[in-house]
């Protein structure tokens, strides 16, 4: 079965700085990787999805990710963070015909 | 609506207690999966729905958590004798096509159970 890892439990970045989120992903086939954004008291939202093609992935609110199978990599960048950004990140994996898998999450703070 | 709706938003159980969470998926969304949130934790997979069928209960984590979808739209995730460590966020999810993952789950705000 899949499994995400995302080794960061909490970042702290000075706004107008950039950002770099990891996630490790295993998984024996091609996975479909998922970025969402939870803020506080609210549902998951999506920022960005791969599930083939161009590696380098753009989404909403200025974020990126790139997919690199050598590395079972798919971290999430963002060139100049805003204190709007501050929300937990979850990665997740899913495959064609089954559950998707979350990790546990890195939480964003952001300084001014 | 326009989003999928969870209620109630937050609900207190004593232990023991049965309780019920209803899930409003978008209109017209044939997926609807049920996820599992802990305190500091990703969420965790519970059941999946295509339509009225429950495909998927791999997820449920004792015979106390029950799930529903009767008419394909409406769900209702059902715990019974609500135990301390089922204290947690219930999140619903819908999409519009099959088990798929070509395609994006839209997330409710979530149900955050707490059982004294």
């Amino acid at each position: 079965a899949q499994s995400v890892t995302q080794p960061d439990i909490h970042i702290t970045v000075s706004e107008g700085a950039s950002l770099e989120l990891r996630c490790n992903y295993s998984y024996g086939a091609t996975p479909y990787l998922f970025w969402y954004v939870q803020s506080p008291g609210q549902g998951l939202q999506l920022l960005l999805k791969y599930f083939s093609g161009d590696t380098l992935v753009q989404g909403i609110k200025g974020f990126e990710a790139e997919f690199k199978r050598s590395q079972s990599s798919f971290n999430l960048r963002k060139p100049s963070v805003h204190w709007s950004d501050a929300a937990e990140y979850f990665c997740a994996v899913g495959a064609l015909n089954n559950d998707m898998r979350f990790g546990a999450g890195t939480r964003l703070t952001v300084k001014p | 609506g326009a989003g999928v709706s969870q209620s109630p938003r937050y609900k207190v159980a004593k232990r023991g207690q049965d309780v019920a969470l209803r899930c409003d998926p978008i209109s017209g969304h044939v997926s609807l999966f049920w996820y599992q949130q802990a305190l500091g934790q990703g969420p965790e997979f519970l059941t999946y729905f295509q339509n009225e069928a429950q495909l998927d209960k791999s997820g449920l984590p004792s015979d106390r958590f029950f799930a529903e979808r009767p008419e394909g739209s409406v769900s209702t995730l059902k715990i019974q004798r609500t135990q301390q460590e089922d204290s947690a966020v219930y999140l619903c999810a819908s999409s519009p096509r099959g088990r798929s993952m070509n395609t994006e789950a839209f997330f409710g705000q979530g149900t955050r159970l707490t059982v004294v």
